[in-house]
């Protein structure tokens, strides 16, 4: 079975230039989480989605972030304009509807960015 | 204060022994607890969910203590590929999740 899905891998860029990161969860999940980490704060919550409705995005650091989810297999992250200090691996993770998938969050390998 | 602290670490440890974590959380309100496992630039893992009752799987232990609010995770037997970054999961209402900064464990033979 397919996991998570997420693209690209790597993004190596330019500071002020516009970066889109991808997920596609596992099918049949209703949930949809962002996350990012870094070495000085860890894992963070940035924003997640229940059945493609955005449910909290407290996390998303500023307005340079957006992410939408216009379906229940797609989802997209993005920053515009990207600064260094947006550098981090950022996981896309799903969750599901039974009760085991219920409780447990299922994270893509995510992408690791880099921006210059 | 963070709403969830953990030990960083690393704990340094010989094959075969037994290593315990412990990870506090700040909202009393929180309802759910996992602990995931994190290896080097990979995505995390779930290890095992934290029940109020205390649960076992196989060399591991997970222990929730309300009324002071801590998590625990007892490895027995440690094996080398137990090494790896532990996360402390806390989950309030709905989906809010909040992952502690993890601690490290190496295994050495």
């Amino acid at each position: 079975d397919a996991g998570v899905i997420q693209s690209p891998r790597h993004e190596v860029t330019e500071m002020g230039q516009e970066v889109t990161l991808r997920c596609k969860p596992i099918s049949g999940h209703n949930s949809l989480f962002w996350y990012r980490q870094t070495m000085m704060r860890g894992l963070e919550l940035l924003i997640y989605f229940n059945n493609n409705v955005p449910i909290d995005d407290s996390g998303m650091p500023e307005d340079r972030f957006s992410a939408k989810m216009p379906n229940a297999s797609f989802s997209t992250l993005k920053i515009q304009p990207s600064e260094p200090r947006d550098s981090a691996v950022y996981f896309c993770a799903s969750s599901g509807r039974d009760l085991r998938s219920y409780n447990e969050q299922f994270f893509g390998p995510g992408t690791r960015l880099t921006v210059l | 204060r963070k709403e969830v602290e953990q030990d960083p670490g690393p704990f340094n440890v010989p094959e075969g022994a037994t290593v315990a974590f412990n990870c506090t959380y700040s909202n009393s309100a929180s309802q759910s607890f996992f602990w995931y496992r994190q290896d080097c630039r990979k995505e995390p893992k779930l290890l095992m969910s934290v029940y109020s009752s205390g649960n076992e799987d196989g060399r591991f232990t997970a222990q929730l203590n309300r009324a002071s609010q801590y998590i625990s995770l007892l490895i027995r037997d440690s094996k080398l590929s137990d090494s790896a970054t532990y996360l402390c999961v806390v989950r309030s209402g709905g989906f809010k999740t909040i992952f502690g900064a993890g601690t490290r464990l190496f295994v050495k033979a």
